[in-house]
């Protein structure tokens, strides 16, 4: 089946511009994850997800980021007033299984964000 | 609390020679570990993971690694490097809930 899917793969936007990233997990998957890579650097956890409710906000930077997964399935991270710390790859990851399995998590392409 | 060292950030080899990519984690609790393999411009694919039952795992592309408590590490080796396994390979830590935590990664380059 299609794995993980983000869009934009790419996004330039000018500082103090609002984002959106869309997340399509794998079909049936309970778990979504997000996740903040910036250049050099391994990912960082931004939030999770079991079905719509979001179970973990601890690692968002900042209250200009906001995510969401109203019916369980596609999730979208919104950034307001983007600054140029925030330019970095979002990547998306989903697990079949649920917060207190340790379940393979299966990563999108990611989307590189720039913000000038 | 969880972490992940990854010892060198490079790391080249001749095509052909050994691939030792090293991992140390600490845990207060017996944790799960992974490799991911991620190629320019595309998300992490998992290589292998461990998760308390064999302690050598064997990954796809002939990738495997050893879980060592004594000396808390999860080395990655392959014995016969390719051009293709050029990439940047990173560790990563569970403490047995949904949680990773990630290595800062190692990008490994192949020589011709």
């Amino acid at each position: 089946g299609a794995g993980v899917s983000q869009s934009p793969r790419y996004k330039v936007a000018k500082r103090g511009q609002d984002v959106a990233l869309r997340c399509d997990p794998i079909s049936g998957h309970v778990s979504l994850f997000w996740y903040q890579q910036a250049l050099g650097q391994g990912p960082e956890f931004l939030t999770y997800f079991q079905n719509e409710a979001q179970l973990d906000k601890s690692g968002l930077p900042s209250d200009r980021f906001f995510a969401e997964r109203p019916e369980g399935s596609v999730s979208t991270l919104k950034i307001q007033r983007t600054q140029q710390e925030d330019s970095a790859v979002y990547l998306c990851a989903s697990s079949l299984v649920g917060p207190d399995t340790v379940g393979t998590q299966y990563f999108g392409p990611g989307t590189r964000l720039l913000v000038l | 609390a969880q972490s992940v060292t990854q010892l060198g950030s490079h790391v080249s080899v001749s095509e052909g020679a050994l691939v030792l990519l090293r991992c140390n984690y600490s845990s207060s609790v017996p944790p799960y570990l992974f490799w991911y393999v991620q190629y320019p411009n595309q998300g992490l694919q998992l290589l292998l993971k461990y998760t308390s039952a064999a302690t050598l795992v064997k990954g796809i592309n002939g990738f495997e690694a050893e879980f060592k408590k004594s000396e808390t590490s999860f080395h990655l080796t392959k014995p016969s490097a390719h051009m293709s396994d050029a990439a940047e390979y990173f560790c990563a830590a569970s403490g047995g809930t949904y949680k990773y935590i990630f290595g800062t990664g190692t990008r490994l380059k192949v020589l011709a």
